[in-house]
């Protein structure tokens, strides 16, 4: 079974605070997202990895930062949480697959800054 | 601009009625993929179906079908005889062969059956 795991489900943070956020894939896929869901905007793109050391910035990368050190996993980076960053943050990754290949995602986390 | 619309934010059906979840899109490339993926309250987006832009044939999967219409760029969701377990936020999403590593998402339906 194909798995993409990330490191919380719940996370509470005050603001200020450096958050990290972390997603492991186990299907070696080239391809790696972190996305934000927010009510009534859906799925936003932050950042993704098209390889190892490999980043392009997404629709809203601002207050965010990513890493990328191992194929499989990839890091999410609040470099000083604020409340408004306050939302469901899920990982994805994929083939590189000119398109036709589907994402998988993780189960999410609901990161709470306060 | 938007590429994915799901104009239906919320819809709530009665057990065993159909239901019909809309998406329409936006692209310049010929070749293009369209997705359908389930998320239940669980939190984890599950991936239902993939369409490619050269093939128009619906589909169909147990109570699930598929419209994939290139005239009016839409790519509709049915489930027929719906059941509380399809009470689920549903999201159509697109991906380009130009540039293949993107999904753009739409806003997503929340469906809700009534038991």
């Amino acid at each position: 079974d194909v798995k993409v795991t990330q490191s919380s489900r719940y996370l509470v943070k005050r603001t200020g605070e450096k958050v990290f956020l972390e997603c492991v894939q186990d299907m070696d896929h080239e391809n790696m997202f972190w996305y934000r869901q927010d009510p009534g905007l859906g799925l936003r793109l932050i950042y993704f990895s098209y390889d190892v050391k490999m980043k392009e910035k997404g629709d809203i990368p601002e207050g965010y930062s990513v890493s990328r050190e191992k194929k499989e996993r990839f890091s999410l980076i609040l470099e000083s949480a604020s409340t408004n960053q306050t939302s469901m943050y899920l990982c994805a990754s994929s083939l590189p697959a000119q398109g036709w290949a589907e994402a998988f995602f993780g189960q999410g986390t609901r990161l709470t800054v306060v | 601009a938007q590429k994915v619309t799901q104009a239906q934010t919320e819809i709530s059906v009665v057990e065993k009625e159909d239901v019909t979840l809309d998406c329409v899109y936006e692209t310049r490339d010929t070749t293009y993929y369209l997705f359908w993926y389930k998320q239940p309250p669980s939190g984890e987006l599950v991936f239902l179906i993939r369409r490619n832009s050269f093939d128009e044939q619906n589909e169909i999967s147990g109570r699930y079908s598929w419209n994939f219409q290139k005239s009016t760029s839409s790519f509709n969701f049915t489930i027929t005889a719906s059941q509380v377990v399809d009470s689920a936020v549903y999201f159509c999403a697109l991906s380009e062969e130009n540039t293949g590593n993107q999904f753009y998402f739409g806003t997503g339906t929340s469906l809700t059956v009534i038991p």
